[in-house]
């Protein structure tokens, strides 16, 4: 089965920098890379996403890159504020293939006012 | 998007008893989803629940622990059964969307005693 990796575990900046997470994985034949962002709290929200024949996509401060030869993807924030503060998941899967859904394990953002 | 409602929201319970969360959803889905996610961890898939069908689970969950419902495509409940302190987490329900992303509901906090 899929296994998925995320680093860093827990990421701290100071506002205004730019935060990068990293999402790894294992499956070749996905094709649909989602990254959600969970307060604390609250239910899991898609912030952004990217499909296998794009390698770049961005909306406003936040982008998503792929690199399907390596198989990973990043989650790129600029500008970061208070608000960004959360845990954020990539959960990578085969549009085929929904029943086998396997989120990451989370990386939780600190922005440092 | 997907407007999603469980009930109830938190519940505390006493081991060996059972509770059943109800998940609507406010347009017609053919994917619904149960999750389980324990304090500071990442989301684990329990079961995939079908309209019409039995609901398929993922490893490590049996049906008799987890009985599924999912009468029509809008709604669905997933029972905890002879709770133990173990089942204490939270449980969300989600759906997809025709673009593969996906739609959570906002959990249920179950502690069991």
């Amino acid at each position: 089965g899929e296994n998925v990796e995320q680093h860093p575990s827990t990421l701290s900046v100071q506002e205004g920098d730019s935060a990068v997470i990293k999402c790894t994985y294992s499956d070749s034949a996905s094709n649909y890379f989602p990254w959600y962002k969970q307060e604390l709290g609250k239910r899991p929200q898609l912030i952004i996403d990217i499909r296998s024949n794009v390698g770049e996509k961005k909306d406003q401060r936040i982008a998503v890159t792929l690199n399907k030869t390596a198989k990973h993807f990043s989650l790129h924030i600029t500008e970061t504020q208070p608000e960004d503060s959360a845990v954020y998941f990539c959960a990578p899967l085969r549009k085929t293939s929904y029943d086998k859904v396997i989120f990451g394990p989370g990386t939780s953002l600190s922005v440092i006012p | 998007s997907a407007v999603i409602s469980q009930k109830p929201s938190r519940d505390i319970c006493q081991r060996g008893t059972s509770l059943t969360i109800q998940c609507q959803v406010d347009s017609q889905v053919t994917m619904m989803f149960w999750y389980r996610q324990q304090p500071g961890q990442s989301l684990t898939l329990i079961a995939t629940a079908n309209q019409g069908s039995e609901a398929t689970y993922e490893s490590g969950f049996v049906i008799d622990k987890f009985p599924i419902s999912r009468p029509n495509l809008t709604f669905s409940t997933l029972t905890v059964s002879n709770m133990s302190p173990e089942d204490s987490s939270i449980y969300l329900c989600s759906v997809v969307a025709v673009g593969y992303e996906q739609y959570f509901g906002p959990g249920t906090r179950l502690t069991v005693t």
